[in-house]
């Protein structure tokens, strides 16, 4: 098993551009998410989703948009891209969005100019 | 927002010194779990803990949930090179409506030193 792939691993922008960030997992799990990491700030969830067809907001869903049409993918777009973007991105799965550990991918360092 | 607050935000400790990190949160959590990262790398699920007074060892690492379920921490002992990575505990709490969130904390990152 590959367990959850994203790509690209590295991604460089110019303001106002727009991208897909893609996120797929073999491992049949419910759960999906988005988290961006920036320094001495942890990872904070962008978007989540419990199911194929469902997807909520987290604490930073400003300027990205999610779709979840089937269980294995969760792309994340990137709408107009600003400097304020740049982080590195996790997408994470787990079985399901109460007790199941999360299983996290290598990670998208994405860089806005 | 829900929070949960770690500290310290960094630690230098030179091998064989014990390491912990604290967790903390204003409201009651349903579950908090712990996960390491190394430098370059993703996080790595470590452990959850879901009761009242919970405490879980794992080789030189003890986990334990506090009795209101408000607070947790990690505690290595005898530090070695190889726990170098920064260490994140991650809560969801009891209101429903938020129980599929996870929030991370800020992290503590660990320096070994020979």
């Amino acid at each position: 098993n590959a367990g959850v792939t994203q790509t690209p691993k590295f991604q460089v922008l110019k303001t106002g551009q727009s991208m897909t960030l893609q996120c797929a997992q073999d491992m049949n799990h419910e759960y999906m998410s988005w988290y961006r990491q920036d320094p001495g700030m942890g990872l904070r969830l962008i978007h989540y989703s419990v199911g194929a067809g469902i997807t909520d907001q987290g604490e930073v869903p400003n300027g990205y948009n999610v779709s979840r049409s089937t269980t294995e993918d969760f792309p994340l777009r990137l709408l107009s891209a600003a400097p304020s973007q740049t982080s590195v991105y996790f997408c994470a799965s787990s079985r399901t969005g109460h007790n199941s550990p999360l299983h996290f991918g290598n990670g998208t360092r994405l860089t806005v100019t | 927002g829900q929070q949960v607050m770690q500290i310290p935000q960094y630690q230098h400790v030179q091998e064989g010194e014990d390491f912990t990190t604290y967790c903390n949160s204003s409201t009651t959590l349903s579950n908090i779990q712990w996960y390491k990262q190394r430098p370059g790398g993703h996080p790595v699920f470590l452990i959850q803990l879901v009761k009242s007074g919970e405490v879980k060892k794992q080789k030189r690492l003890t986990f334990q949930f506090g009795e209101a379920k408000k607070n947790s921490s990690l505690h290595i002992t005898a530090t070695q090179t190889t726990d170098v990575g920064t260490y994140f505990c991650a809560g969801r709490w009891e209101n429903t409506g938020t129980a599929s969130k996870l929030t991370f904390g800020t992290g503590t990152r660990l320096q070994v030193t020979l």
